[in-house]
């Protein structure tokens, strides 16, 4: 069954704006991370928040955590064009290595 | 260190007839994860390989699909007589070890398109 689910499926935000992502899970999770994907390219790991953990920063993005809603957003600050993508949420059980991964959301970002 | 390298980046077949994706885990690595993305999607588990093992194959279709990690040389995936609905992208991963899932590193993706 379907892991993680974000929302917006889409966002379009203007040059300069702030970006926020959701995402929520069903079970509980060991880790939750946060990957981009340019149209029709590979795969970016962005960040990874532990579960124990409840916000972390890397530049521009802000992800938090809140494990008793079972959900995460990824928070993208000053919004570039190259910002444009699709963002995917992945998580993680204990002891179970497959990463399970919502449908993403389509991030355009208009100059 | 190189990445995780897949080959070819684009696939194109006409169906029925058989698709090789190719991955080759980063140095070091004796683990390997094959993963689905269809049009739209996220990522879709489909194969866990150790050297010369599947671990896990709980994700793959029953027919049609086979995926080995030889002693020597890359992980293939192999998809004989393909049809439409095989047409995604298909990301391969690899690992130093089973658990922890969050060092896997990924390739960037062999687009299968059927015709």
């Amino acid at each position: 069954s379907q892991q993680g689910e974000e929302d917006p499926q889409a966002l379009s935000i203007q040059e300069g704006e702030n970006a926020t992502m959701n995402c929520s899970y069903k079970t509980s999770i060991n880790n939750l991370q946060w990957y981009r994907q340019n149209s029709g390219r590979g795969l970016v790991h962005l960040i990874l928040i532990r579960s124990n953990e409840r916000e972390k920063h890397s530049g521009r993005l802000r992800v938090t955590l809140d494990t008793s809603k079972k959900s995460s957003s990824l928070l993208i600050t000053a919004s570039r064009a190259a910002d444009t993508a699709s963002y995917f949420c992945a998580t993680d059980r204990d002891g179970n290595y497959q990463l399970i991964w919502g449908a993403g959301t389509k991030l355009i970002i208009k100059p | 260190n190189a990445g995780v390298m897949q080959n070819p980046r684009h696939l194109v077949r006409r169906r029925g007839q058989e698709a090789r994706l190719r991955c080759s885990p980063m140095k070091g690595h004796s683990h390997v994860y094959w993963y689905r993305q269809l049009p739209e999607e996220g990522l879709k588990f489909m194969v866990y390989l150790q050297k010369e093992n599947i671990i896990d194959e709980s994700g793959m279709p029953k027919e049609r699909f086979s995926a080995e990690f030889p002693k020597e040389g890359p992980s293939i995936l192999r998809i004989q007589q393909v049809v439409r609905g095989d047409s995604a992208a298909y990301f391969c991963a690899s690992s130093p070890r089973k658990t922890n899932p969050t060092e896997a590193f990924f390739g960037q993706g062999t687009r299968l398109t059927v015709v």
